[in-house]
């Protein structure tokens, strides 16, 4: 059964930091990983999406690599602000089950 | 392009009611799937329906059903509320399918049960 952990489950920093969130998988036949961020009581905006044979996807000061045969994928924020603050969950398409399973997310505060 | 919307934002209901939620995926998208976000179980996916059948489900009772219709939309109900199913009710559409491509997911509707 997929399972998918991201640590820490919460995390603040000051303006301005690098910062890396992590994201684990248990099974490794998956389609892609999918980055999303969730602003409170909103829905899911896409940050990234890499597909299974990929290394790693940027988009602006973001970055997400996946190794799909350890399990990782890692998503690295640049020179953080006080609007990165949000909640940001991992989602692998799994190929065995054809569902999306999410992580529980990590809160992120960045503060000024 | 417009995003994904969702029908209503909020609803609060009592109980042994039922109610509807309703989504519209980007237009030309032929998929859409439903996921429950609570506090204790995170985002957990519902069903989804590709061209007006259902393609997958998840570990949900079966008072929670939906349908899409032929120009996409779709509609998700749950019958006999219980307190429990108080939650942040989500869709996303995409254009083939749920996992191997992107999903764009709408704002969301916020379900209390009282």
């Amino acid at each position: 059964k997929q399972e998918v952990t991201q640590i820490p489950a919460a995390l603040s920093v000051p303006e301005g930091e690098n910062l890396v969130l992590n994201c684990s998988f248990t099974d490794s036949a998956i389609y892609n990983l999918q980055w999303f961020r969730q602003d409170p009581g909103k829905g899911l905006t896409s940050l990234l999406l890499i597909q299974s044979s990929q290394r790693e996807q940027t988009s602006g000061r973001l970055n997400a690599s996946l190794d799909k045969s350890s399990g990782r994928s890692t998503l690295y924020i640049a020179a953080s602000q006080p609007g990165d603050s949000a909640t940001y969950l991992c989602a692998v398409g799994s190929s065995n089950t054809g569902k999306l399973i999410f992580g529980q997310g990590t809160t992120l505060q960045v503060k000024p | 392009k417009a995003g994904v919307t969702q029908t209503p934002r909020y609803l609060i209901k009592t109980r042994g009611q039922q109610v509807t939620l309703s989504c519209s995926p980007i237009s030309g998208h032929r998929s859409v799937s439903w996921y429950q976000q609570t506090p204790g179980q995170g985002l957990q996916f519902l069903f989804e329906y590709f061209s007006e059948t259902q393609r997958n489900k998840g570990n949900f009772p079966g008072r929670f059903s939906g349908r899409q219709f032929s120009n996409s939309r779709s509609e998700m109900n749950v019958s006999t509320l219980e307190l429990g199913d108080s939650a942040l009710y989500l869709c996303a559409s995409s254009s083939t399918g749920t996992v191997d491509n992107e999903q764009f997911f709408g704002p969301g509707t916020r379900l209390t049960v009282l």
